[in-house]
């Protein structure tokens, strides 16, 4: 099966300038998750979706962050403004139940986002 | 303090045993995972185990759990360069089934 896509691979921006992300999770995965890594740190847990109805956002900074599953399928997360802390990588994984299979979630390969 | 963690290196010989160490601190967890991430790939599962469970062994992975401590370790059996990776452990709570993770230990496998 086609794994969890994720667009673009890298970006660079200025701080206070906007950027977006993309990901598809693999057909069929109901439960969507966006996570952030910063450099030399496991994963963190940004928002949880359910279908197109959010499951937990309690992490997400929600005065820039913003994150949107309209058809239940594709999602994009948002940066408005960015700031330099924000340089991460952003992972998206999907799981075909909440919490994943025994197998856990299925990772996207991420995009690196530079914020200079 | 964090809810998952590890120490952050390991360097071993290729062919040498490696084991790498996790501690977590809820005790409601139902699963425990172990990733790997290559340099500028995503996160790859390599194992999971069940908290009812003391070990797991899955051909040069073997995973031991000892919940009364709340610890979990990773030994890889003949470790080979292309093991050269940051290992991430994972617990799987209960409350929101969602996965949290360790900072990761960086394996270096030398020639």
């Amino acid at each position: 099966e086609a794994g969890v896509a994720q667009s673009p691979r890298y970006k660079i921006i200025e701080k206070r300038q906007s950027v977006a992300f993309w990901c598809n999770p693999i057909s069929g995965h109901a439960t969507l998750y966006w996570y952030q890594q910063i450099l030399g740190q496991g994963p963190k847990l940004l928002i949880q979706f359910q279908n197109n109805g959010v499951v937990d956002d309690s992490q997400l900074p929600k005065d820039r962050f913003s994150a949107e599953r309209l058809k239940g399928v594709d999602s994009t997360l948002k940066i408005q403004p960015a700031k330099l802390e924000d340089s991460a990588v952003y992972l998206c994984a999907s799981s075909l139940i909440p919490g994943g299979t025994l197998n856990g979630y299925t990772f996207g390969s991420g995009t690196r986002l530079t914020v200079v | 303090g964090e809810d998952v963690e590890q120490s952050l290196f390991l360097s071993v010989r290729e062919g040498d045993s490696s084991v790498i160490n996790c501690t977590y601190t809820d005790s409601s967890s139902t699963y425990l995972y172990w990733y790997k991430q290559e340099p500028g790939a995503g996160l790859q599962l390599l194992t999971y185990i069940f908290s009812n469970m003391d070990m797991k062994q899955d051909q040069r992975l073997t995973v031991l759990l000892n919940k009364k401590d709340k610890h979990l370790s990773l030994r890889i059996a003949d470790t080979q360069t292309g093991d050269s990776a940051i290992y991430f452990c994972a617990e799987r709570k209960n409350a929101g089934n969602m996965l949290t993770f360790g900072g990761g230990t960086r394996l270096m496998v030398k020639p």
